[in-house]
């Protein structure tokens, strides 16, 4: 069956500490891979995506991450935590095809120490 | 451009109640998603509608909730009755494609709903 793991439930690091959260996707073929972020009480905001093309793709807030077939990893990575940055983090496979939805990992929860 | 609107933001009903929510997506998306997040987890797909015809539904219990898009527009997810599983964040999306994958979804601030 087609899955998203994210391997960390919760996450701390300190501010102005580098970060990366972990994902891996199951299925032979490669998806579409997106990673979103979800403030408390708030719906899910898009960071970066990954089509095709250039692994390493730069996002919104300074995030990127990097796709890597044959570990099925997409990674995503901060150099440098911000306070703000504290939410909840979801990586999301989509396979295409002619129902295309997304699947959603259980979630990476950062808290971030001052 | 307008976001995804959904209401009510929050609803507490007691087991074997029933429920609706109300969802509007982006305009000119044709395609919507109705997803659900219980606490602690990913969100869960429950229905996609491509203009006002459903994609998929295979995870929609169905002797249980049910979904329409009016016109290919705006969208009700209906409850009926609750259960205290079904005590969740119910979101809604859009996107302005259904094939292919590479179109990014717009996800609404959810209504959480509380079953008692």
């Amino acid at each position: 069956a087609q899955s998203v793991t994210q391997p960390d439930i919760h996450i701390t690091v300190s501010e102005g500490a580098s970060l990366e959260l972990r994902c891996n996707y199951s299925y032979g073929a490669t998806p579409y891979l997106f990673w979103y972020v979800q403030s408390p009480g708030q719906g899910l905001q898009l960071l970066l995506k990954y089509f095709s093309g250039d692994t390493l793709v730069q996002g919104i807030k300074g995030f990127e991450a990097e796709f890597k077939r044959s570990q099925s990893s997409f990674n995503l990575r901060k150099p440098s935590v911000h306070w703000s940055d504290a939410a909840e983090y979801f990586c999301a496979v989509n396979y295409g095809g002619s129902q295309g939805n997304l699947i959603f990992g259980k979630g990476t929860k950062l808290s971030v120490k001052p | 451009e307008a976001g995804v609107a959904q209401s009510p933001r929050y609803k507490i009903i007691e087991k074997r109640q029933s429920v609706a929510f109300w969802c509007n997506p982006i305009s000119g998306h044709a395609t919507l998603y109705w997803y659900q997040q219980i606490l602690g987890q990913g969100p869960k797909l429950l229905i996609q509608f491509q203009n006002n015809g459903v994609v998929d539904d295979s995870q929609l219990p169905k002797d249980r909730f049910s979904a329409e898009r009016l016109k290919g527009v705006d969208s009700t997810l209906k409850i009926q009755p609750a259960k205290l599983e079904d005590s969740a964040v119910y979101l809604c999306a859009s996107s302005r494609h259904r094939t292919g994958g590479s179109t990014e979804a717009f996800f609404g601030q959810g209504t959480r709903l509380t079953v008692v």
